[in-house]
């Protein structure tokens, strides 16, 4: 089944610094390819999502881009503010898999002011 | 998501006890899941349903049951098979596939629900 790696588990920056997330998954029919950010004691919130038919996508401040070659796909968070400090989850999922999300371990991003 | 509610906010178990996690969804979403978070780890799939009356196991079925008789509910049963229960739960909901496009759609999430044992 697929299998997504997440790195790095902890990462501080300092606000105004760009911070960047990685993923790889192992199953190549996977084509869905979710991040959440989620603050502590609370419920994940969908920030980003690309599909497999794009290699780039932005929304303001945050980009998410896919390597389907290599089987793995980044966030990139530019101008980052305190307010980012949350733990990012990335997923994968495959179409013909009933919506299933294999989610990375994630990674507690800190951003020092 | 203001369409998803999960109660209660927090559960505690005694031993050999069964308790379930409700789940209720207002938005016509086909398709629940039921995640669980332990401290400092990603989520992990415990069952999930596409259709009313059908469910499938996930990574982590063992010591849970579901039922899925109404499209809005997704109630979860943790056993007490499931000797280590202490958790986060997560339950989360998808709108149907977006046919034209044949692509999966984004999962919202319940507030949660924190299980611990007394």
């Amino acid at each position: 089944g697929e299998n997504v790696e997440q790195h790095p588990s902890t990462l501080s920056v300092q606000e105004g610094d760009s911070a960047v997330i990685k993923c790889t998954y192992s199953d190549s029919a996977s084509n869905y390819f979710p991040w959440y950010k989620q603050e502590l004691g609370k419920r994940p919130q969908l920030i980003i999502d690309i599909r497999s038919n794009v290699g780039e996508k932005k929304d303001q401040r945050i980009a998410v881009t896919l390597n389907k070659t290599a089987k793995h796909f980044s966030l990139h968070i530019t101008e980052t503010q305190p307010e980012d400090s949350a733990v990012y989850f990335c997923a994968a999922s495959d179409d013909n898999q009933g919506g299933k999300l294999i989610f990375g371990q994630g990674t507690e991003l800190s951003v020092k002011p | 998501d203001g369409g998803i509610t999960q109660s209660p906010k927090y559960l505690f178990r005694k031993e050999g006890q069964n308790v379930t996690l409700s789940c209720e969804q207002n938005l016509n979403h086909d398709a629940m899941y039921w995640y669980r978070q332990d401290p400092g780890q990603g989520l992990r799939l415990i069952y999930y349903s596409q259709i009313v009356n059908d469910f499938q196991k996930g990574d982590i079925a063992e010591g849970y049951s579901v039922s899925r008789e109404k499209k809005e509910s997704f109630p979860l049963t943790v056993t007490s098979a499931q000797k280590n229960p202490t958790a986060f739960y997560l339950c989360a909901s998808i709108s149907p596939r977006d046919s034209a496009h044949l692509s999966n759609q984004p999962q919202h999430f319940g507030d949660g629900t924190r299980l611990s044992i007394l």
